[in-house]
């Protein structure tokens, strides 16, 4: 069966320092990934998706993400976190067959430190 | 452009009553999603919509759960008899349409409480 899961429930990064966000799925076939973030109050924003070719794909907000095949991994990165990148953020598969639907981990939750 | 609306914000309902809950996608969206999400989980995928049709109610957790969809426009998602058990945030998200390219575009969500 699909599945994500995310193995940090939370992290405390400094602002200014490297962030990265671990994300291991199962997926059968070629898998279609998805990094949303779900910030105070709002609603959850795409950050960035792959979906084939080049493996290291840019984001909004500075992120980016390396899809690794052998590693069946999707981890989020970000060089220089900032304060306003606290938040709850989730990876998902793409269920490409008749669901169709999003498989979602539990998340991850991110506060800085000034 | 207006974003996906979900209404009321915030519903606290007895247990064992009634609860509708409301999605406005973007317009034009023929593709329509509703998740649940529970405190400290992720989401959970209830139902999609492509237009009006409803190809995938696997992850309706019960038969207290329906939703419909009219007009390729607003869908309701109705829980009777609610439960103590179905206090979450509801999230609704449309698509351009139910491909895997076209991004999801969340609504804010219905946070329900019932007491």
């Amino acid at each position: 069966a699909q599945s994500v899961t995310q193995p940090d429930i939370h992290i405390t990064v400094s602002e200014g320092a490297s962030l990265e966000l671990r994300c291991n799925y199962s997926y059968g076939a070629t898998p279609y990934l998805f990094w949303y973030v779900q910030s105070p109050g709002q609603g959850l924003q795409l950050l960035l998706k792959y979906f084939s070719g080049d493996t290291l794909v840019q984001g909004i907000k500075g992120f980016e993400a390396e899809f690794k095949r052998s590693q069946s991994s999707f981890n989020l990165r970000k060089p220089s976190v900032h304060w306003s990148d606290a938040a709850e953020y989730f990876c998902a598969v793409f269920n490409a067959g008749n669901n169709r639907k999003l498989i979602w981990g539990l998340g991850t939750s991110l506060a800085v430190n000034p | 452009g207006a974003g996906v609306s979900q209404s009321p914000s915030n519903k606290v309902t007895e247990k064992g009553k009634d609860v509708e809950l409301r999605c406005d996608p973007i317009s034009g969206h023929t593709a329509l999603y509703w998740y649940r999400q529970r405190l400290g989980q992720g989401l959970e995928f209830l139902i999609y919509f492509q237009g009006n049709s409803a190809p995938d109610k696997s992850g309706l957790p019960s038969d207290r759960f329906s939703a419909e969809r009219t007009g390729e426009s607003v869908s309701t998602l109705t829980i009777q008899r609610t439960q103590q058990e179905d206090s979450a945030v509801y999230l609704c998200a449309s698509s351009m349409t139910s491909g895997v390219s076209y991004e999801q575009y969340f609504g804010p969500g219905t946070r329900l409480t019932v007491t």
